[in-house]
């Protein structure tokens, strides 16, 4: 069983604070690491599908890193705002196989 | 959601009974999932299916079987219920290969009683 672990478990920022979160993976035969977004009641959607070493991704305040020698990612929050919050999943997959393991996910208050 | 429909939303159901949750795409991906997610555990792969007929088992797949007769449909059966698979779960689909994210379903609030 692949071994996704996400940190912090959770997070309370305010408004306008930057903030990141760590996901950490096995390194060996990497395939590729997701980030998605779940707001409550509602359905994770994709934030980023990262594929190589090195990719950096960006949508608007939200970006992300990968480090696939090391086993880990990080995604960046710049100015929070309340509709911000949400708990942020990764998954992780290996060996050229889409069955995408899912860490424990980092939840994100941001208080105004 | 992706052209993705679950169903039934909402199920209560007793121990022992077998229950079926189905997952329509209107996406004609090849890949489908079924997840559950329970407190603690985020989303945990139970089966997933990557054409007609090809399956195979996730992390949490004891208990469960799943079918793939036709590309669109994903059908995930509990032979004989049991309290420890009161969960949410959730169907996703993508496409093939490492760039394609996962599209997700609204999710299915299966209890057991």
């Amino acid at each position: 069983i692949l071994n996704v672990e996400q940190s912090p478990q959770s997070l309370h920022v305010q408004e306008g604070d930057s903030t990141n979160f760590t996901c950490s993976f096995p390194s060996s035969n990497f395939y590729a690491l997701h980030w998605y977004r779940w707001e409550t009641a509602k359905s994770p959607e994709a934030l980023f599908v990262m594929t190589l070493n090195g990719d950096e991704k960006k949508k608007g305040r939200i970006s992300a890193t990968l480090n696939t020698k090391e086993g880990y990612s990080y995604l960046y929050i710049k100015g929070s705002q309340p509709e911000d919050s949400a708990t942020y999943l990764c998954a992780f997959s290996r060996n050229y196989g889409q069955n995408f393991v899912f860490g424990p996910g980092t939840r994100l208050s941001v208080l105004p | 959601d992706a052209g993705i429909t679950q169903s039934p939303r909402h199920k209560v159901t007793e121990t022992g009974t077998p229950v079926t949750l189905r997952c329509h795409q209107t996406e004609n991906h090849r890949y489908m999932y079924w997840y559950r997610q329970d407190p603690g555990h985020g989303l945990r792969l139970i089966h997933y299916s990557y054409g007609v007929k090809d399956t195979d088992k996730g992390e949490v797949s004891d208990g469960y079987s799943v079918s793939r007769s036709k590309t669109e449909d994903f059908l995930l059966t509990l032979e004989s219920a049991t309290s420890s698979q009161t969960s949410v779960y959730f169907c996703a689909i993508s496409e093939v290969g490492e760039g394609s994210p996962l599209h997700f379903g609204n999710g299915t609030r299966l209890t057991v009683t």
